[in-house]
């Protein structure tokens, strides 16, 4: 099973709007993943937990907040978004302990900022 | 720091025939993964094949294989008897070894397959 899941599906929020993202994994992945993308753009890595600790943050503003409460689960808080931050939120997992370490990508939460 | 490029944005092939996508990469590494993956219009980013780069023998998945050439840091991949499913955008990965797990990702192939 190499299933990562995450909801909603679809999001539209106004720019005072405070909502959650979430991603659910139960592979066992001890590392996870949060990246933005853009239409017709790859993936571009935002947070990086691992062992249920941030250990990558690239430069992300603060009104993204992620959160990992357990190994399965992961958050991304959003509160006071832009237009700009419209764009489709992917989720990916891996364990990193392996040698062919390959991350695994959820369905993505389209997220609508007006 | 790595950079991976794939120099054709668009692609189309016919249905039944055989498409080869490309990608390069520039690293000083030795040891490092690389990745194709497909997204289709419904966004799920799938795994297609992986490749690492301390194996000389290119890998091969059903319909799916590699050509990687490492002197050369070039990394494509051929799709044989393309199928209508396999219209999607294809990301060429590169991830060094105990990289603390980034993947750079070069700009993405959108492939069309006409019936």
């Amino acid at each position: 099973d190499t299933e990562v899941t995450q909801t909603p599906k679809h999001l539209v929020m106004g720019m005072t709007n405070k909502k959650s993202l979430k991603c659910e994994q139960h592979m066992g992945h001890r590392a996870m993943y949060w990246y933005k993308q853009k239409a017709k753009k790859p993936p571009e890595l935002m947070f990086v937990y691992s062992y249920e600790k941030l250990s990558i943050n690239e430069s992300v503003p603060s009104r993204f907040s992620p959160e990992c409460p357990n190994s399965s689960l992961l958050n991304l808080h959003l509160h006071a978004l832009q237009p700009e931050d419209s764009a489709l939120y992917l989720c990916a997992s891996s364990q990193p302990t392996v040698s062919k370490e390959t991350q695994y990508f959820g369905p993505g939460t389209r997220l609508l900022v007006l | 720091a790595q950079t991976v490029t794939q120099s054709q944005p668009e692609m189309s092939v016919q249905e039944a025939e055989t498409v080869t996508l490309s990608c390069t990469y520039d690293t000083s590494e030795s040891d490092y993964y690389l990745f194709w993956y497909k997204q289709p219009p419904s966004r799920q980013m799938i795994l297609v094949i992986r490749q690492e780069a301390y194996k000389q023998q290119n890998a091969t998945e059903n319909r799916f294989s590699v050509n990687f050439q490492k002197a050369a840091k070039s990394f494509s991949l051929k799709i044989s008897d393309s199928q209508l499913g396999d219209a999607a955008m294809y990301f060429c990965a590169y991830r060094k070894n105990n990289a603390g797990n980034m993947l750079t990702f070069g700009g993405g192939t959108r492939l069309m397959v006409k019936p």
